[in-house]
């Protein structure tokens, strides 16, 4: 059974300041994907890493992807209030059928003036 | 252009009550989920659809019920509403499993009291 792992739950920063945010996930996976969530709203989609190696950054975020660690991470560069969310990661359990995500329990991010 | 539209927006629910969260795109997806939310937590997999007739069951889907008899709705069906159902819903799509990303709605809130 696929676990996805996310830390840390809780991030508080200083504007202007740089961080990262892990997800590991337990067993194989091609496709990895980032979302973000404000307070009271859906998801939206940050980041889809297809292959091992994929990097992709916009803006201050950039996210990568090791599969063989089956590691990714999410990093902030110089963060604004602005970026303050809940920031979930999610892996793709290919099953034959579909896409069946399955979601890390959320990297909440408070980004301080 | 509407994407993926949810209603309720939020519902509470007496325990034994049943109701129907109605989930509807307009983009021709093939590949329907239902996501429930509980707080602080990811999302995890209820029902999905491959297609219209076809459907399938996620990672927690004791407790509901769901139906594809066209391409663009896809409800679920609360039967007996208990507390632990209390939870955000949030329904989702894409066109197939190649899509990069998943188009969410913008979610149910519902209280089972």
């Amino acid at each position: 059974e696929l676990k996805v792992e996310q830390n840390p739950l809780f991030l508080s920063m200083q504007e202007g300041k740089n961080y990262t945010i892990y997800c590991n996930y337990s067993t194989t996976s091609d496709r990895l994907y980032w979302y973000r969530q404000d307070p009271g709203k859906s998801l939206e989609s940050l980041f889809v890493l297809l292959s091992n190696g994929a990097v992709k950054q916009e803006g201050r975020l950039m996210a990568s992807l090791d599969t063989k660690a089956r590691l990714s991470t999410l990093h902030i560069t110089a963060a604004v209030h602005d970026l303050s969310a809940t920031y979930f990661c999610a892996v793709d359990s290919w099953n034959g059928a579909t896409n069946k995500l399955i979601f890390g329990t959320g990297t909440l991010l408070a980004v301080q003036p | 252009n509407a994407g993926v539209t949810q209603t309720p927006k939020f519902r509470i629910l007496k325990i034994g009550q049943s109701m129907t969260l109605q989930c509807t795109q307009d983009m021709n997806h093939n590949y329907m989920y239902w996501y429930r939310q509980d707080p602080g937590m990811g999302l995890k997999l209820i029902y999905y659809s491959v297609g219209a007739g076809i459907t399938d069951k996620g990672e927690v889907p004791n407790g509901y019920n769901v139906s594809r008899s066209t391409t663009e709705d896809f409800p679920l069906r609360l039967e007996l509403a208990a507390p632990s159902q209390t939870s955000v819903y949030f329904c989702a799509s894409s066109y197939s499993y190649l899509d990069e990303k998943l188009f969410f709605g913008s979610g149910t809130q519902l209280s089972v009291l």
